[in-house]
């Protein structure tokens, strides 16, 4: 059974920085793209971070371009998402969601890790 | 950036009736768009990839259609735990996108 589990979200101040983790289980960590994808309180999911499956290719939202890192770890079948300078307009519940084999939609989602900034 | 636009907002709609959801892109996205319900409280699933392949263990009652900037979700007949909000998402050129969201509840 696949599985995503987001940790590391919490309260944080602006200009702070966090680091969220994504433990996955259940496929070949090194064989799949991961994206990071938000969702500020009562708002739409807006998509925010990609990685391919070797961590050759990075891409992010304008948003938090030059400001949050996507990373993979194939040994420990971890993604992170480091962000640093927060701001508040970067509350919301963080989903981890893998990409499927043909990069056709996100077919498994992580339940969420909340991140506040204030 | 591609915008997806859905329409309605909201669709309120009673037990076992049809529901139609729209959404539309600013530029062609081929068949590159997938569907995503999300109740309350929890994450979004998977519902249909490439505009019209239902993703596993999805119900028959769900149904995509559509190609280049125009796609519709159908569900044929509505069961209590579809009242949910549903989200078209285009995978066709970065960054991806999401529509803002169509919530169907109950009438």
């Amino acid at each position: 059974e696949v599985r995503l589990v987001e940790s590391g979200g919490r309260f944080v101040q602006p200009g702070g920085s966090l680091r969220l983790s994504c433990a996955t289980s259940g496929f070949t960590f090194n064989t799949y793209a991961m994206n990071w994808v938000r969702q500020a309180p009562g708002k739409g999911l807006e998509w925010i971070s990609y990685i391919s499956f070797n961590s050759d290719l990075t891409y992010y939202a304008d948003s938090v371009k030059g400001r949050f890192t996507i990373a993979g770890d194939s040994a420990k079948n971890l993604l992170y998402l480091q962000m640093n300078s927060l701001r508040a307009d970067d509350t919301a519940v963080y989903y981890c969601a893998r990409a499927s084999q043909y990069g056709d939609s996100e077919d498994y989602w992580g339940q969420g890790t909340l991140v506040t900034v204030s | 950036e591609i915008v997806l636009t859905q329409s309605p907002a909201t669709l309120s709609l009673s037990p076992g009736e049809r529901a139609t959801l729209s959404c539309r892109a600013s530029q062609s996205v081929h068949i590159n768009l997938a569907w995503y319900q999300q109740r309350p409280g929890q994450a979004p699933r998977l519902l249909i990839y490439d505009a019209s392949n239902r993703a596993t263990d999805i119900p028959a009652r769900f149904s995509g259609s559509g190609s280049g900037t125009d796609f519709t979700l159908t569900i044929s007949s509505l069961e209590t735990e579809d009242f949910a909000v549903y989200y078209c998402q285009q995978r066709s050129i970065w960054p991806l996108t999401f529509g803002p969201g169509t919530k169907v509840d109950v009438k």
